[in-house]
């Protein structure tokens, strides 16, 4: 049974500038959320896939956007960025929504 | 590998003790509880959870404790190890948020020999 993954790693980018991070579930979850970490803090929450449609969504602007495609695998977009949305992104998978969440090792997101 | 909270509270426990790990959350209308542990460099990892019609639940070395008058949580680790040194997370969800996960501010666990 294959973990969640992420890609890429590691990312630098200057502020102003797009960037797409992506996340495959863990097999046979259908499910993925998505989270901004801080350093320091706990994670937020952005916003849940489920079966490929927004299924909830906090507290962040629409220049935070997503997609999930019928493998279940899913983007993290980010247009415009800000030196705050320097973070670690983290994407955790489901069976189903509201059951257990399992993360992935994140990508860190470094905006210049 | 990357740092994790370098400004959480710490608990520093010496191998072999016990661990309890406290955590205060927000809403009292959450229903499910978890709590995460993080690694340097790496993602939550899944502990325990607790559903809010329970009070206690066991697993293997670790017990979660609810007080649903007070808002509290707590982790008990049994004969804390060395590999338990990492940042604990307690997580809550409301009924009909979509596992919306609200998490705590995280508690950093020194493991000393």
């Amino acid at each position: 049974e294959t973990g969640v993954t992420q890609s890429p790693t590691h990312l630098i980018k200057t502020r102003g500038q797009q960037v797409t991070l992506r996340c495959s579930s863990q097999s046979g979850h259908n499910t993925v959320s998505w989270y901004q970490q801080a350093l320091g803090q706990g994670p937020q929450f952005i916003f849940q896939y489920y079966r490929e449609e927004e299924n909830g969504r906090g507290n962040f602007p629409p220049r935070f956007s997503g997609l999930q495609f019928p493998n279940y695998s899913s983007e993290l977009n980010v247009n415009a960025l800000e030196l705050d949305d320097s973070a670690l992104y983290l994407c955790a998978s489901s069976l189903v929504p509201d059951y257990e969440q399992y993360f992935g090792p994140g990508t860190r997101l470094t905006v210049t | 590998g990357e740092s994790v909270g370098l400004h959480l509270p710490t608990l520093s426990v010496q191998e072999g003790d016990n661990s309890i790990i406290n955590c205060a959350y927000s809403n009292s209308a959450s229903d499910y509880f978890i709590w995460y542990k993080q690694e340097s460099g790496k993602g939550p990892q899944f502990i325990i959870d607790i559903r809010s019609n329970m009070d206690k639940r066991q697993g293997q070395r670790v017990t979660v404790l609810l007080n649903k008058t007070v808002k509290h949580l707590s982790l008990q680790i049994a004969a804390t190890q060395p590999g338990d040194s990492a940042v604990y997370f307690c997580a809550e969800n409301m009924p009909g948020t979509a596992s919306k996960l609200t998490f705590g501010t995280g508690t950093r666990l020194q493991v000393t020999l």
